[in-house]
């Protein structure tokens, strides 16, 4: 257990429409992290929160957004569903930015299946 | 280009016998180098965390390797066990930079 809660754990959406995927970071850590795994392939970084605040984002539009909350839990949010954003959507969460040493700690997931 | 390439893409081996994955990165200036095993289905699990001036990190029966100036790390998994069958994935951060780097991971399968 990483102490890392992802929800819901699996959902389907139909294209267009928008989901909210949530995420409850380790206790104490500041930072969290969002990345999309399709399947086969390895995890790509879709952004990263710390302290409330985006402070690093990968290439992905506009339409992939996030929050995180004071208890440091965050969100991701996407709009305007395609069939290309099926995947595996992980978050992540540390204390301090990636770059630091620090573990990084995984989700297990939410697995998002546009039909 | 990915930054960080690992090989083989895949490989079968024995229980009870020994393997060694790859992985080689450009990420410039590198700041760790992280290996972590992948289930099927599951988020994935850290394994070991390496600076630039750590040669050599273990975990049990996994062992990593690193080499900061030609770029290259290896995880030497020892005496295999069925449950070592996943994907490894090797993973690069850089020291001025806020993301990090996937490879897209070594699928291990462990047959008995």
């Amino acid at each position: 257990e990483t102490g890392v809660t992802q929800s819901p754990t699996h959902l389907i959406k139909t294209r267009g429409q928008q989901v909210t995927l949530r995420c409850s970071s380790q206790s104490g850590h500041n930072t969290v992290s969002w990345y999309q795994q399709a399947l086969g392939q390895g995890p790509q970084f879709i952004f990263q929160y710390y302290r409330e605040e985006e402070n690093g984002r990968g290439n992905f539009p506009p339409r992939f957004s996030g929050l995180q909350f004071p208890n440091y839990s965050s969100e991701l949010n996407v709009n305007a569903l395609e069939l290309d954003d099926s995947a595996l959507y992980l978050c992540a969460s540390s204390l301090g930015g990636l770059f630091s040493g620090n573990t990084i700690y995984f989700g297990e997931g939410s697995w998002l299946t546009v039909v | 280009k990915n930054q960080v390439e690992q090989s083989p893409q895949s490989l079968i081996i024995l229980e009870g016998k020994n393997c060694t994955l790859q992985c080689n990165y450009t990420v410039s200036p590198f700041s760790n180098l992280r290996w972590y095993k992948q289930d099927t289905g599951r988020g994935p699990v850290s394994l070991t965390i390496m600076t630039f001036s750590e040669n050599t990190k273990s975990n049990g029966r996994y062992t990593a390797t690193l080499d900061a100036d030609t770029k290259q790390s290896s995880l030497h998994i020892t005496a295999s066990q069925l449950s070592d069958s996943a994907s490894y994935i090797c993973v690069v951060s850089g020291s001025n930079d806020y993301k990090l780097s996937f490879g897209a991971g070594t699928t291990v399968t462990v047959r008995a």
